[in-house]
């Protein structure tokens, strides 16, 4: 356990409906980024806040995606109009960025499934 | 795109045999990290090497880098049924607030 939660765990949806995951960081984290990974793949950048700030989104991230951190501690991941090539394991990171460590925590991850 | 590209794909060894997995990535790098995810589920840390070391050990991990082949090693000794689980490197987005870049991943097998 690295002390970054997410939920769900799992997801099963259908095409079209809208979904949303949470991630819980580790509590004085003030970074923290998404990420998706496909099977067989590394996981892949989506969005990053420092705080509550969305810095950063790759094109990964397209319109139906939207990403909150309301009070800069737990962060949302919508995705609206879902589709098959949705269907990923969504995983969630935070660091603390000022204490000068790279390392990452990630979350168990949220699979996804769009039928 | 993805940074780096690890090899082999995978891998398939018997407990108490040496793995070794190799990574190679693109642009130049502060450092690189690998990390272990198990069936499915969230990466773990392993261990980080900076641009100016060549080598670094944690435990029955060995790590290298070589910047001027912009490669690094992981190597497992006397390895484990426990180390079955997929590997990946990962470097920093040189923008995307340290956001790391991941290579598509080893998979290693370790049969009792």
């Amino acid at each position: 356990d690295t002390g970054v939660s997410q939920d769900p765990r799992h997801k099963i949806t259908k095409r079209g409906q809208n979904v949303t995951f949470r991630c819980d960081p580790i509590s004085e984290h003030n970074r923290l980024y998404w990420y998706r990974q496909t099977l067989g793949q590394g996981p892949e950048f989506l969005t990053y806040f420092q705080n509550e700030a969305q810095l950063e989104k790759s094109r990964l991230l397209s319109d139906r995606f939207s990403a909150e951190r309301p009070k800069g501690s737990f962060s949302t991941l919508e995705i609206q109009r879902t589709e098959q090539g949705d269907s990923a394991m969504y995983l969630c990171a935070s660091i603390h960025r000022d204490r000068g460590t790279d390392t990452q925590y990630f979350g168990p991850g949220t699979r996804l499934t769009v039928l | 795109s993805q940074q780096g590209e690890e090899d082999p794909q995978a891998l398939s060894i018997q407990e108490g045999e040496n793995a070794t997995m190799n990574c190679s990535y693109k642009t130049s790098i502060n450092n690189l990290q690998w990390y272990r995810q198990n069936s499915g589920r969230g990466l773990v840390h392993l261990i980080l090497i900076r641009s100016n070391e060549r080598e670094k050990h944690s435990g029955r991990l060995r790590v290298t880098l070589d910047t001027s082949k912009k490669s690094s090693s992981l190597l497992i000794t006397a390895s484990r049924a426990a180390d079955t689980a997929s590997y990946f490197c990962a470097t920093h987005f040189s923008n995307s607030g340290y956001a790391l870049n991941f290579g598509k991943g080893t998979s290693l097998l370790v049969t009792p």
